[in-house]
């Protein structure tokens, strides 16, 4: 059936690593985004892409990097360079039409940093 | 970013109890979205409004868009245990443009 999928679930890294959130969706969907939600808070976003081979930068994009080379994947990387990544990552998809863009989202990724 | 008012930040109530939230936005907004979401999973579409006065129904709950367009509220009909988690209120101004979230609304239902 369809929907979005990110994994893994839970994850772990040490101070000064990159890691890589994998986000995948087969709704068919042109446009994809990444947001972090932190304890009680609400939902920011860090990027979006409109199209393959196309993204920009959403409100806190600094410490981040996105590639969109299939329309069905969108991975996120959070670099070395984020000060706080820890957080609950997550990724969301529409469908363009002329008229909305109903956003749906994924189960999410809660990344760790020790 | 904008960030829209959503009011409550919490509420506490007793199970069978009706419950309403709002958002507001100093901006008009052509699309309103309700979201609830449960601990550690991602925000679920519950009710999408893309009308001015528009009124919609999804079992219990109820939407309404503003007819100011900048306005949404949400209502819960006879709450149950499983009502609990966080709503949040979604907007964009146009079609094509980011959404714009609120903060949450923390729902705790008492059996």
């Amino acid at each position: 059936d369809g929907g979005i999928t990110q994994s893994p679930k839970y994850l772990f890294r040490k101070e000064g690593q990159n890691v890589t959130l994998s986000c995948e969706q087969n709704l068919n969907h042109d446009a994809m985004y990444w947001y972090r939600q932190d304890p009680g808070q609400g939902l920011r976003l860090i990027y979006y892409s409109q199209i393959v081979n196309d993204f920009q930068k959403g409100d806190i994009a600094e410490g981040y990097s996105v590639s969109r080379e299939k329309k069905e994947s969108f991975p996120l990387t959070v670099t070395s360079a984020q000060k706080n990544p820890t957080a609950f990552y997550l990724c969301a998809s529409s469908l363009r039409t002329g008229y909305t863009d109903t956003q749906y989202f994924g189960p999410g990724t809660r990344l760790t940093v020790l | 970013g904008q960030q829209l008012n959503q009011s409550p930040q919490s509420m506490f109530i007793q199970e069978g109890e009706d419950v309403s939230m709002n958002c507001t936005s100093s901006s008009i907004f052509n699309t309103w979205l309700w979201y609830k979401q449960d601990p550690g999973e991602g925000p679920v579409l519950l009710i999408a409004l893309y009308k001015a006065g528009e009124l919609t129904s999804n079992g219990r709950l109820t939407a309404q868009f503003g007819i100011t367009r900048k306005d949404s509220f949400l209502n819960i009909s006879a709450s149950i245990p499983s009502d609990v988690g966080i709503y949040f209120c979604a907007g964009s101004e146009t079609s094509g443009s980011r959404l714009t979230f609120g903060e949450g609304t923390q729902l705790t239902v008492n059996p």
